[in-house]
C-alpha cells in the first residue's frame, strides 16, 4: 500500500541554525504533499503545503522543496527559534482519493 | 469560526465498555477524517466520510469499531468492548468539498482504557 518515510526521527539544532527534514513517498501520483506542526497535547497544524506543480515553495522561514522523479520532498526551516521546537509530520494525498498518509514524524528541538 | 470541534477532550473508559467520540467540523466542510494516533508515533488513518456515506474506512479495524456521519449532527467514532490497546489519542480533521487535501485537525480526544 502507500507508504511515507520520514527521517530523521529525532532533530536538535542551536537556536539560528537550519533544520531539514526529508520524506519520501511510494505513490508516484501522488501530488498533494503537506507539513503539520504538532505540539505537546496539541493538535497537529497546517504549516507549508506543495502541490505537484511546483518544485518548491517558501513562506517566510519555511521552506518545502519537492523532486517528483526521486519522489522526495524536505521541509527547509531556516534561523530556527526554541518555538520551533514540536514533532513536524509529513504527509502525502492518495491519488484520487482524500486519504491524507502521514509520515512517522520528527521531534525538532531548538536550544537556546 | 470555531475550527473543528472534538468531545470529549479525555475519556477514560473501562475494558468491555464503549467509547463514543464526538467530531464537528468547521462550517462550511463537509469531508470528516478520523486518525489514531499512539504515544510518541504518527497519525493513522481511519476513516474518512461524507454526510451520511462512508467514502474510505481501510484504516478502520474490522471489529468493534464504527463511524458515522449523519445528516444532522456531529461525526460520531464508535469503539465497542475496548481494549487496553485502543487508549490512544483519535483525531478528527474536516477540509471543504472539493478542495483535497487541505484538512484542520481538532484538539484530539484522548482515550485512556482502564
Amino acid at each position: 500500500g502507500e507508504n511515507v518515510e520520514q527521517h530523521p526521527s529525532t532533530l536538535s539544532v542551536q537556536e539560528g541554525d537550519s533544520a531539514v527534514i526529508k520524506c519520501t513517498y511510494s505513490d508516484s501520483a501522488s501530488n498533494y504533499f503537506p507539513w503539520y506542526k504538532q505540539e505537546l497535547g496539541k493538535r497537529p497544524q497546517l504549516i507549508i503545503d506543495i502541490r505537484s506543480n511546483v518544485g518548491e515553495k517558501k513562506d517566510q522561514r519555511i521552506a518545502v522543496t519537492l523532486n517528483k522523479t526521486a519522489k522526495h520532498f524536505s521541509l527547509h526551516i531556516t534561523e530556527t527559534q526554541p518555538e520551533d521546537s514540536a514533532v513536524y509530520f509529513c504527509a502525502a494525498r492518495v491519488y484520487n482519493t482524500d486519504k491524507l498518509i502521514f509520515g512517522t514524524g520528527t521531534r525538532l528541538q531548538v536550544f537556546p | 469560526n470555531a475550527g473543528v470541534m472534538q468531545n470529549p477532550r479525555h475519556l477514560v473508559r473501562r475494558r468491555g465498555q464503549e467509547a463514543r467520540l464526538r467530531c464537528s467540523p468547521m462550517k462550511g466542510h463537509s469531508h470528516v477524517y478520523w486518525y489514531r494516533q499512539l504515544p510518541e508515533e504518527g497519525l493513522k488513518f481511519m476513516v474518512y466520510l461524507q454526510k451520511e456515506n462512508i467514502i474510505d474506512e481501510s484504516g478502520m479495524p474490522k471489529e468493534r469499531f464504527s463511524a458515522e456521519f449523519p445528516k444532522e449532527g456531529p461525526s460520531i467514532l464508535r469503539i465497542q468492548q475496548v481494549v487496553r490497546g485502543d487508549s490512544a489519542a483519535y483525531f478528527c480533521a474536516s477540509s471543504p468539498a472539493g478542495v483535497v487535501g487541505e484538512a484542520f485537525f481538532g484538539q484530539g480526544t484522548r482515550l485512556t482504557v482502564v
